[in-house]
């Protein structure tokens, strides 16, 4: 069975320090990946997704960036983090092939950031 | 602009009571997906609906889609405390763009 990982599940960082938080995904290859950002009281925004090794979509620009190492790792990164930046974020999969939004997203459990 | 909208945003009842929220939109949606998520969790689908008018139960869940596929409707029967989350639909539009997600109904229920 398909199982995705995120961590740290909590983070507590300093205005201006680097980020990194990272997702695995278990039990299949060539999976659609996805970071999503969850304000209070908001919906999930779509930050990236990746279809593939190397190959990340940007869809609102900001202070974050991307990466896709191998093929079941993704990365979300800041070189110097906003107080803005706080927030729950979700890493999700889906299957790959057809059309990449249209495939049901599995999450991960989160991970909470608090920039202070 | 949010293009899904979810009524009410919060709801607090007692167990055994009925409830129904809501997601609205004026754009068309491909398909229509229900998520449940839980404090500190990430978002677990519930269902998926696809042709306008398809209704589907999941226990004591029924999930409507509207005829023209612009909303969407989820009605608890006898809600339980384990009923308890933040209730989210998503849109998948027609083309290849990202899902939209609605604010989310907060539920409560109360034993």
């Amino acid at each position: 069975s398909q199982t995705i990982h995120q961590w740290p599940a909590t983070l507590v960082q300093p205005v201006g320090s680097p980020l990194s938080l990272e997702c695995t995904v278990e039990g299949t290859s060539n999976p659609n990946l996805y970071w999503y950002r969850q304000a209070a009281g908001r919906g999930l925004q779509l930050l990236f997704y990746s279809v593939g090794i190397g190959q990340i979509s940007s869809e609102v620009p900001q202070n974050l960036s991307a990466s896709r190492p191998q093929d079941r790792q993704f990365i979300l990164s800041s070189k110097k983090l906003l107080l803005s930046d706080s927030g729950f974020y979700l890493c999700a999969w889906s299957g790959g092939g057809g059309l990449i939004h249209q495939n049901i997203q599995y999450f991960g459990a989160g991970t909470r950031l608090s920039v202070l | 602009t949010q293009l899904l909208e979810q009524s009410p945003q919060f709801l607090s009842i007692q167990e055994g009571e009925n409830l129904t929220v809501y997601c609205n939109s004026s754009s068309v949606f491909s398909s229509l997906q229900w998520y449940r998520q839980e404090p500190g969790e990430g978002p677990v689908l519930l269902v998926t609906v696809v042709t306008g008018g398809e209704v589907k139960k999941l226990k004591r869940l029924t999930f409507q889609f509207g005829d023209a596929r612009k909303d969407s409707s989820l009605h608890i029967t006898a809600a339980q405390p384990g009923d308890t989350g933040l209730y989210l639909c998503a849109g998948v539009r027609p083309g290849n763009t990202p899902l939209v997600f609605g604010k989310g109904t907060r539920l409560s229920v109360i034993a």
